[in-house]
């Protein structure tokens, strides 16, 4: 299984302001696919946005979007003005086109703060 | 589209019980279930794929004897928790792909099992 690493444990952010996770992955592959899912206390897990490795340009989804640094291999999620319902843990995840399994790094729980 | 419907959503029983788990996709066709468990503040951690038609295929210190899978059709997965005890309590949550590389794997909303 690929290795996907969520540095910050947590993070907190102001309604309204911007909040950026970071993620990094390890893989000698070329073609693959990321993706960003959160999970508020209600534990579904909901897709946030996701990134063919092919495609250079960033992928957004309305407030949300991703720095995509193939070389660095870094897939970092930005939050553009945070809303208390943005408030959960979100993972990283990676998918090599070879395999169908998701690697998952350990997430990062964001709190917003009214 | 692309619903994912789990059930039960929270079991409570005694230990020595079988739990049986069910993951549907409702608007598409899954090739391809996965099966994991969560603990809390944790990341998911898979358990099993399976594929329908196919034995699952159990990651690496999953007990197959334990945790039977069955993908019987290309919209149902069961899982059943066979003669559960405390430690098998955890949350699990299943995820159904279609089998198209550029899609994603679409989870259910999980089952909280807790085992008395």
């Amino acid at each position: 299984a690929q290795t996907v690493t969520q540095s910050q444990p947590e993070m907190s952010v102001q309604e309204a302001e911007t909040v950026t996770l970071s993620c990094t992955y390890d893989t000698s592959e070329s073609d693959y696919y990321l993706f960003w899912y959160k999970q508020p206390p209600s534990r579904q897990m909901i897709l946030v946005i996701r990134q063919e490795a092919y495609k250079q340009q960033n992928a957004t989804e309305n407030r949300f979007s991703v720095n995509f640094q193939k070389a660095a291999k870094s897939f970092s999620l930005k939050i553009s003005d945070s809303q208390l319902g943005d408030a959960a843990m979100y993972f990283c995840a990676y998918r090599s086109s070879l395999d169908y399994k998701l690697s998952f790094g350990a997430g990062t729980t964001v709190t917003v703060r009214a | 589209g692309a619903v994912v419907s789990q059930h039960p959503s929270r079991v409570i029983c005694k230990s020595g019980t079988s739990v049986k788990i069910e993951c549907r996709s409702l608007d598409f066709q899954a090739t391809t279930m996965f099966w994991y468990r969560q603990f809390p503040k944790q990341s998911l951690m898979l358990m099993a794929t399976s594929n329908e038609g196919s034995k699952a295929t159990y990651e690496q210190g999953v007990e197959k004897d334990k945790f039977l899978i069955n993908h019987a059709s290309l919209t149902l997965s069961t899982l059943t928790v066979t003669s559960a005890h405390p430690e098998d309590s955890s949350f699990y949550i299943c995820s159904a792909w279609t089998g198209q590389g550029n899609q994603p794997q679409h989870f259910g909303d999980g089952t909280r099992l807790s085992i008395l």
